[in-house]
């Protein structure tokens, strides 16, 4: 059984701090990672995806892929109010993604 | 404007009954999937399709069907053999070919199932 693992959460921190959001999956044959974020109600959007090990960044937010160790993470830097969201890890299974149960971030201003 | 749309945005069953949610994309994307999502947890798959006239179970497929007819449209029925159905149900659909976009999953706005 392929998994994903997130840490539930609640994630805290200030506005302006940087926020780190964890993953670890199984299958070591997985070549695509992605990071969705979902708001309460609604449905999750992409933030990032990354394929290579390192990181890749866009904007506020920087992925980091370690295939090694079977892990990825999401760094969101001066966090904002408005980034208090649920975040979702996806791994993709050859034909479709698992997701993990997500990391619930609140941003306090 | 190029997108997912589902319908209806609120649904209520009521025992017994099947119902269908729609989902249409006009992205020209070759794949599109059905999750479900409880309060909670992650996104469970239902269904799958590659390309028309097939799809693939996913994990929790039983009491539930599905058909691909068209590249643009996968509707959804939740049958009346699916005994916990109250769930928001996600659509989203993929690009098939680039590698970096290969299972970059879109999704639509969601269908929230209520039983009466």
């Amino acid at each position: 059984q392929k998994e994903v693992e997130q840490n539930s959460g609640p994630l805290s921190v200030p506005e302006g701090a940087i926020a780190s959001l964890n993953c670890t999956y199984s299958d070591r044959g997985s070549q695509s990672f992605f990071w969705y974020r979902q708001y309460s109600g609604k449905s999750p959007e992409l933030i990032m995806f990354i394929y290579s090990n390192g990181d890749k960044e866009d904007g506020r937010f920087t992925a980091q892929l370690n295939k090694a160790s079977q892990y990825v993470s999401l760094l969101i830097r001066d966090s904002q109010p408005s980034d208090s969201a649920t975040y979702l890890c996806a791994v993709d299974a050859g034909t479709a993604l698992i997701f993990g149960k997500g990391t619930t971030l609140s941003v306090s201003s | 404007d190029g997108g997912i749309t589902q319908s209806p945005k609120y649904l209520f069953r009521k025992e017994g009954q099947n119902v269908t949610l729609s989902c249409e994309q006009n992205l020209n994307h070759d794949a599109m999937y059905w999750y479900r999502q409880d309060p909670g947890q992650g996104l469970r798959l239902i269904y799958y399709s590659q390309i028309v006239n097939d799809f693939q179970k996913g994990d929790i497929a039983e009491g539930y069907s599905v058909s691909r007819e068209k590249k643009e449209s996968f509707p959804l029925t939740v049958t009346s053999a699916q005994k916990n159905p109250t769930a928001f149900y996600l659509c989203a659909s993929s690009i098939r070919g680039d590698r970096e976009l290969q299972e970059t999953q879109y999704f639509g706005p969601g269908t929230r199932l209520l039983v009466l």
